[in-house]
């Protein structure tokens, strides 16, 4: 199956301060990348879709503001918590789609104190 | 009524037996089905991949779709301990946009 790798794997931020996420295909192009945020025992829930070389597509209810996606080439995008709360706490997984099927980083653990 | 309908579990077995793993969904327009299996922590893994009705055997693994009473099902054969993850069914039209369940957790226990 295709590869996605997402970098890191886990990251501890001060409140108020930004963190980058990076989803790289490592095998195949994507022009099209996903995020998403966990929470626990919860499903996946859909948080925007990364289009390369154009701006990102939002899901009703995220804040494009605060969550500044790059996709700047057709093997990275980059998810940007901006601002950084506790609240923005969570657990964040990037995917491509190749080949019909949605392949998926490793997700990043993200814990703002 | 959610799109996708899944049985948040957890399930527990004992290591050996068959899993059956299920989802149901109302928008007829699915025509890709998937399974994805997630340990904790780590990003969901593709397990099986689908289109349209029938069965898909892999090793242990069979996915089954029933497009007419739109259910799909999962089954693990001699189950094993390393099987015991959270099974997440997917499902889309071919926009390349998948609608998750909300996974079933499993338990198989030596």
């Amino acid at each position: 199956g295709a590869v996605v790798s997402q970098h890191p794997s886990w990251v501890i931020c001060k409140s108020g301060t930004s963190v980058k996420i990076e989803c790289r295909s490592l095998d195949f192009q994507a022009t099209t990348m996903f995020w998403y945020r966990q929470f626990p025992k919860q499903s996946l829930m859909l948080m925007a879709t990364s289009n390369e070389g154009s701006k990102a597509t939002y899901e009703q209810g995220v804040e494009k503001d605060k969550f500044l996606i790059n996709h700047a080439s057709l093997t990275l995008s980059t998810l940007t918590v901006t601002s950084a709360h506790p609240e923005d706490s969570s657990f964040y997984i990037c995917s491509a789609s190749a080949q019909g099927a949605a392949f998926f980083g490793q997700g990043t653990r993200l814990t703002v104190v | 009524q959610k799109e996708v309908e899944q049985d948040p579990g957890p399930l527990s077995v004992p290591e050996g037996a068959i899993v059956s793993l299920n989802c149901t969904y109302s928008n007829s327009a699915f025509q890709y089905f998937m399974w994805y299996r997630q340990y904790s922590r780590k990003g969901p893994e593709l397990l099986m991949y689908t289109y349209s009705s029938g069965n898909k055997e892999d090793g242990r693994f069979t996915a089954q779709v029933d497009k007419s009473s739109k259910y799909i099902s999962l089954f693990i054969r001699d189950s094993q301990p390393s099987d015991s993850a959270t099974y997440l069914c997917a499902m889309e039209t071919g926009s390349y946009i998948p609608t998750f369940g909300r996974g079933t957790s499993l338990i198989v226990h030596p």
